[in-house]
């Protein structure tokens, strides 16, 4: 069964700090995988968008990994803000076309002061 | 920057009544989608639209669901006759290559 499952589920750093998310996925075939951040009540905005062949992409102070031997993705928040609060999804994609997306349940992540 | 828009941002309706979601593409996008995510639980598919057609659509969308693009801009879904279950956040989503996703409606349904 197609699954990706997220850890840790919430996690709670203060403000400056570096955390990562853990991204493990079963989905196959392969396209690719990205990471949205979800603010609560809005939609999902798309951060990083990796294919097979990338192990690795930055978005300002979000860096993207993917080892897809191990089917294994990471999200590393760099001198974390108040405005990173939120939840990180990611989300695998089986074809190119994109029909259909595999999400996680995502981590909450919540900054402090 | 361009970006999807999604009205209304909240409805409440009662069971059984039909509710249209709408939802205003980025312009030169041609595949478009429809997801839903329950309180506290994963974002889920619903169906994907393109060339005036569904593309694929998953379990959750039977019958009492309906995608339509009636003009140049709008993509609407329509919901039959709800169900309390149907209570959720609908997201619209569009594309070239990534994916870009409207604010969402909330729906309510007493």
């Amino acid at each position: 069964k197609n699954q990706v499952e997220q850890s840790p589920q919430s996690l709670i750093i203060l403000e400056g700090k570096n955390c990562t998310l853990q991204c493990n996925y079963t989905v196959s075939p392969f396209s690719n995988l990205r990471w949205y951040k979800q603010d609560t009540g809005r939609g999902p905005v798309s951060l990083t968008i990796m294919t097979f062949s990338e192990n690795t992409k930055s978005n300002g102070r979000y860096t993207a990994t993917l080892d897809a031997d191990t089917k294994q993705s990471s999200l590393h928040i760099t001198a974390s803000q108040l405005s990173d609060s939120a939840s990180y999804i990611c989300v695998v994609s089986r074809n190119s076309n994109d029909y259909k997306l595999s999400f996680g349940a995502g981590t909450t992540v919540t900054v402090r002061a | 920057e361009p970006e999807v828009t999604q009205t209304p941002s909240h409805q409440v309706t009662q069971m059984g009544q039909e509710v249209i979601l709408r939802c205003v593409p980025i312009s030169n996008h041609l595949y478009f989608y429809w997801y839903r995510q329950i309180l506290g639980q994963k974002v889920e598919f619903l169906v994907s639209f393109y060339n005036n057609e569904i593309s694929e659509k998953s379990e959750i969308f039977d019958d009492q669901f309906s995608v339509e693009r009636p003009d140049g801009s709008n993509f609407t879904l329509k919901i039959r006759s709800t169900k309390l279950e149907d209570s959720a956040m609908y997201f619209c989503a569009s594309r070239t290559d990534t994916q870009y996703f409207g604010p969402g409606t909330r729906l309510t349904v007493l």
